[in-house]
């Protein structure tokens, strides 16, 4: 059963800092794109961080561009996120998403069709 | 940025009615728009992609249309588990793919 499963999450003060995993089963880890995905209390989703198969390309919104850092170990089938300089606005459960397609481009690109169950980080002093 | 917009933003509806939500983007992006449903406290669920086909697994009742800047989804007759909050995500802008705010279905 393909899966993926979110830890890392926590009750963080403004400017702190706090590293996401997930974990991934199921499919061949390497072979997919990866992305995270947030939402913040009654909001709607954003996305947040996206990281090639090979982890060679990464890519973030500009909300959270220098602050966050996405990566990768394919050798034991997980994704991060490092989150620094943290901020009340960062407050949101975070999902890590797998791309429906292996090496996918805009053009061939089946949207995300593996999500985590989500893990909430909360920024407050 | 693309940006990405819903009509309505919440619905009432019954059992068995017929319901469509619009997504507009900001800019044209071909056929390149995928639909999610999330229900509350679970992870968003991949419902369409390139703007009509159907993710393997998901109801025929679910459809949807559009290219360009306007696109819809459409539930024929809607379900007691259709209940949720629907959001359009455009991939034109791939990896940077932006989500629409969402269109909450409710009970009427």
């Amino acid at each position: 059963e393909v899966q993926l499963l979110e830890s890392g999450g926590g009750l963080v003060q403004p400017g702190g800092s706090l590293r996401l995993s997930c974990a991934a089963s199921g499919f061949t880890f390497s072979s997919y794109a990866m992305s995270w995905v947030r939402q913040a209390p009654g909001k709607g989703l954003e996305w947040v961080s996206a990281i090639s198969g090979s982890g060679g390309s990464t890519y973030y919104a500009d909300s959270v561009k220098g602050r966050f850092t996405i990566s990768r170990d394919n050798s034991k089938n997980t994704l991060y996120l490092q989150m620094n300089s943290l901020r009340a606005e960062d407050t949101a459960v975070y999902y890590c998403a797998k791309d429906a397609v292996p090496a996918a481009t805009y053009y061939y690109y089946y949207g995300m069709d593996v999500w985590g169950q989500g893990t909430t980080v909360t920024v407050s002093s | 940025a693309i940006r990405m917009t819903q009509s309505p933003s919440s619905l009432s509806a019954s059992t068995g009615d017929r319901v469509t939500i619009t997504c507009r983007a900001s800019q044209g992006i071909s056929s390149y728009l995928a639909w999610y449903q999330q229900k509350p406290g679970k992870a968003p669920k991949l419902l369409i992609y390139a703007a009509s086909t159907l993710q393997s697994g998901v109801p025929s009742r679910f459809s949807g249309s559009g290219s360009g800047t306007d696109f819809t989804l459409t539930i024929s007759c809607l379900q007691s588990e259709d209940f949720a909050t629907y959001y359009c995500q455009q991939y034109y802008s791939y990896p940077r793919v932006t989500f629409g705010p969402g269109t909450k279905v409710d009970i009427k």
